[in-house]
């Protein structure tokens, strides 16, 4: 069954460190690939997303994520973290075509320290 | 544009009771989806609607079920609730076609506290 890891449940960063935070998939097929963001009390707000084309995706805040199809990973970075970045992060992997669900990793609880 | 809408925000049930959560998309979406999402396990998929009339199973859809009769609405269906559906619920909408043009992400709405005592 199609499955998403997320390695790190909790990162702790001081502000301005660098940041990388590990999603892997299991689906082998087409995949479309998503990271989500969601700010304590808040609904889940798009970062950024792949479907097709260069696998270096850049998204809102200064976020990327680079899809390499060879490890099934999309790892979320960014260079210089901020206060204002601590909440909750999640892979979210959409098959191609074969089922169509849309599958989230467990999530990663950042918290940046000022 | 409103987007997801989802009522209620709150909602406390006894066990037993049965109650639906409602969803409505003004997006024309195609897919939709209701999630639940538990301290430390992510959002988990509950059912899932590729179009009007289609429905299908997501990872966890015991005791719960789901009907699309229009584009817009994708209610959620709890028949006897339990302590262990004590969770907040995500109703989410998206745009997938075949030939991939035009896909979207997912749009959540703001979700429903749900508590079951």
């Amino acid at each position: 069954a199609q499955s998403v890891s997320q390695h790190n449940h909790h990162v702790i960063l001081s502000e301005a460190a660098s940041l990388e935070l590990g999603c892997n998939y299991s689906y082998g097929g087409t995949v479309n690939l998503f990271w989500y963001v969601q700010y304590p009390g808040q609904h889940l707000q798009l970062l950024l997303k792949y479907f097709s084309g260069d696998p270096l995706v850049k998204g809102i805040k200064g976020f990327e994520a680079e899809f390499i199809k060879s490890k099934f990973s999309f790892n979320l970075r960014k260079p210089s973290v901020q206060w204002s970045d601590t909440a909750e992060y999640f892979c979210a992997v959409k098959d191609g075509g074969a089922t169509n669900k849309l599958i989230f990793g467990t999530g990663t609880l950042l918290a940046v320290q000022p | 544009n409103a987007g997801v809408t989802q009522t209620p925000k709150f909602r406390i049930l006894k066990i037993g009771q049965s109650m639906t959560l409602q969803c409505t998309q003004d997006m024309n979406h195609n897919y939709m989806y209701w999630y639940r999402q538990d301290p430390g396990m992510g959002l988990k998929l509950i059912y899932y609607s590729v179009g009007a009339g289609i429905t299908d199973k997501g990872e966890v859809p015991n005791g719960y079920n789901v009907s699309r009769s229009t584009t817009e609405d994708f209610p959620l269906r709890l028949e006897l609730a339990a302590p262990s559906q004590t969770s907040v619920y995500f109703c989410a909408s998206s745009y997938s076609a075949g030939t991939g043009y035009g896909n979207t992400e997912a749009f959540f709405g703001q979700g429903t506290r749900l508590t079951v005592v």
